[in-house]
C-alpha cells in the first residue's frame, strides 16, 4: 500500500498569511494526487485534483504542486473560511490512502 | 441538484450487521465509480471500498471480507453491506463520487452516516 505523509500539523497561521502544506507519497504516483478540505462537521470538499487542478469554483487562491513523491497544497491569502483540515489523498492505486490531515488554525 | 444522501447507520453490537445506503439524484450511480470512505470520531478519512462502472469491486484490507458494496442501477443506489462489525468500525461512513475524468478524485460526497459498533 502507498503511505502518505503530510506536514506540518497542526499549522498555525493568520488572516492574510500565505500558507503551504506539504503531502509526501511512499512512492511514485505521477500526479494522482488530491486535496480536499474539512470542516467540523461536513463532508470533504475537493480542492485540487491531479495535484495541480483547480476543482471548478474552489478560489483561485489555493494552488498545487508536484509531481512524483512530493507535492504542496498552497493558500495564497488565508481567508476566515480557510480555517480546517486538509486531506491530501493518492488515486494512483487501491486503496485509495489518504494522510493524516493538517489542521489550519 | 446534484446529491448523494446516505442512510442506515446506526448502533450495533459487536459481530452483527448492518446495510448503509446511498441515493444518488442528478447522477447515474452506474455511469460513474462509486466509493464509501469512513472517518472514525476525530480522526482522518480512511478510504474504504471502490465500485467501477464496470463491476469490479475493491476494498481496504480491514473490511476485506467482512464488507461488500454493491449498487442498483435501477434505484440509482449504492449500498455497504456490513458484516461481523468490529468496535473500530465505528465511525462516519461517506459515500462519494469519482467521475473518472478527475484522475480518480471524489468531487461529490455525502453528508454522511454515523456507524457505532459497542457492546
Amino acid at each position: 500500500d502507498i503511505q502518505m505523509t503530510q506536514s506540518p500539523s497542526p499549522l498555525s497561521a493568520s488572516v492574510g498569511d500565505r500558507v503551504t502544506i506539504t503531502c509526501r507519497a511512499s512512492q511514485n504516483i505521477r500526479d494522482y494526487l488530491n486535496w480536499y478540505q474539512q470542516k467540523p462537521g461536513k463532508a470533504p470538499n475537493l480542492l485540487i485534483f491531479g495535484a495541480s487542478s483547480l476543482q471548478s469554483g474552489v478560489p483561485s487562491r489555493f494552488s498545487g504542486s508536484g509531481s512524483g513523491t512530493d507535492f504542496a497544497l498552497t493558500i495564497s491569502s488565508l481567508q476566515p473560511e480557510d480555517f480546517a483540515t486538509y486531506y491530501c489523498q493518492q488515486s494512483y492505486s487501491t486503496p485509495y490512502t489518504f494522510g493524516p490531515g493538517t489542521q489550519v488554525d | 441538484e446534484v446529491l448523494l444522501v446516505e442512510s442506515g447507520g446506526g448502533f450495533v453490537r459487536p459481530g452483527g450487521s448492518l446495510r448503509l445506503t446511498c441515493a444518488a439524484s442528478g447522477i447515474s450511480v452506474s455511469s460513474n465509480h462509486m466509493n464509501w470512505v469512513r472517518q472514525a470520531p476525530g480522526k482522518g478519512l480512511e478510504w474504504v471500498s471502490v465500485i467501477y462502472t464496470g463491476e469490479t469491486k475493491y476494498y481496504a484490507d480491514s473490511v476485506k471480507g467482512r464488507f461488500t458494496i454493491s449498487r442498483d442501477n435501477s434505484k440509482n443506489t449504492l449500498y455497504l453491506q456490513m458484516n461481523s462489525l468490529r468496535d473500530d468500525d465505528t465511525a462516519i461512513y461517506y459515500c462519494a463520487r469519482d467521475p473518472s475524468m478527475l484522475l480518480s478524485a471524489f468531487d461529490i460526497w455525502g453528508q454522511g452516516t454515523m456507524v457505532t459498533v459497542s457492546s
